[in-house]
């Protein structure tokens, strides 16, 4: 079983369309992320979620909206996408109490 | 705010031998975690290491092994033995442990295993 797992991993679609990247992860893990890599392979932090709620938000356009329905699952909805959203995202998790920090494989978006 | 800097873009090495991937960071936090990540042609992000700032032993798993020199503000790691798998993207990362847990990457090294 994979432990975090994203869907899709290659995701292409065109300016100005609305596009979801989905996170789920069965290791009962209570806080997720979603960190972006750019081109230059830089990674970043976006957010992160403890428990479905909040806690980092870190400086991204409100064209991004994540949503945790529930511990298991932290999808990103991205509006009116734009060039420089193509990009590698990574959802990851981690347990209380610890601070390592579990990777999904990744999903390639390419807005054209 | 924390910074990690990788002042190694690419490095080479020979299968077999040792090589050192350098990792300076900047906290004025005094509790912190340090990780080492690496990053395949593949894509996906595999953990290799962890080091916590109050941890007086250096961190040890299998073939890696991190140099902790808390006075300098480095967190290098050390792969012996390298093997041709070995060659991938490698990245360190900070965490502060007293905080909302998010991790700040460094810009990463390449590393090419040769034969």
């Amino acid at each position: 079983d994979t432990a975090v797992s994203q869907t899709p991993k290659y995701l292409v679609t065109q300016m100005g369309n609305d596009k979801s990247i989905k996170c789920e992860q069965n290791l009962g893990h209570d806080t997720m992320y979603w960190y972006k890599q750019d081109s230059k392979k830089f990674l970043k932090i976006m957010f992160s979620y403890n428990n479905k709620e909040l806690i980092i938000n870190e400086t991204v356009p409100n064209r991004f909206s994540p949503k945790s329905p529930d511990k298991a699952h932290l999808n990103l909805h991205i509006n009116s996408l734009e060039l420089g959203d193509s990009a590698v995202y990574f959802c990851a998790t981690s347990k209380g109490g610890s601070y390592e920090q579990y990777f999904g494989p990744g999903t390639r978006l390419t807005v054209t | 705010a924390q910074k990690i800097t990788q002042t190694q873009p690419g490095m080479f090495v020979q299968e077999k031998e040792a090589v050192t991937l350098d990792c300076t960071y900047d906290t004025s936090d005094q509790s912190y975690g340090l990780f080492w990540y690496k990053q395949p042609s593949s894509g996906e992000m595999i953990f290799l290491i962890y080091q916590g700032s109050y941890d007086e032993q250096n961190a040890t798993e299998g073939r890696y092994s991190l140099n902790f020199q808390k006075a300098r503000k480095s967190a290098n790691l050390v792969i012996s033995a390298s093997q041709l798998g070995d060659s991938a993207m490698y990245f360190c990362a900070m965490i502060l442990t007293g905080t909302a847990s998010k991790l700040t990457f460094g810009t990463g090294t390449r590393l090419q295993v040769t034969l």
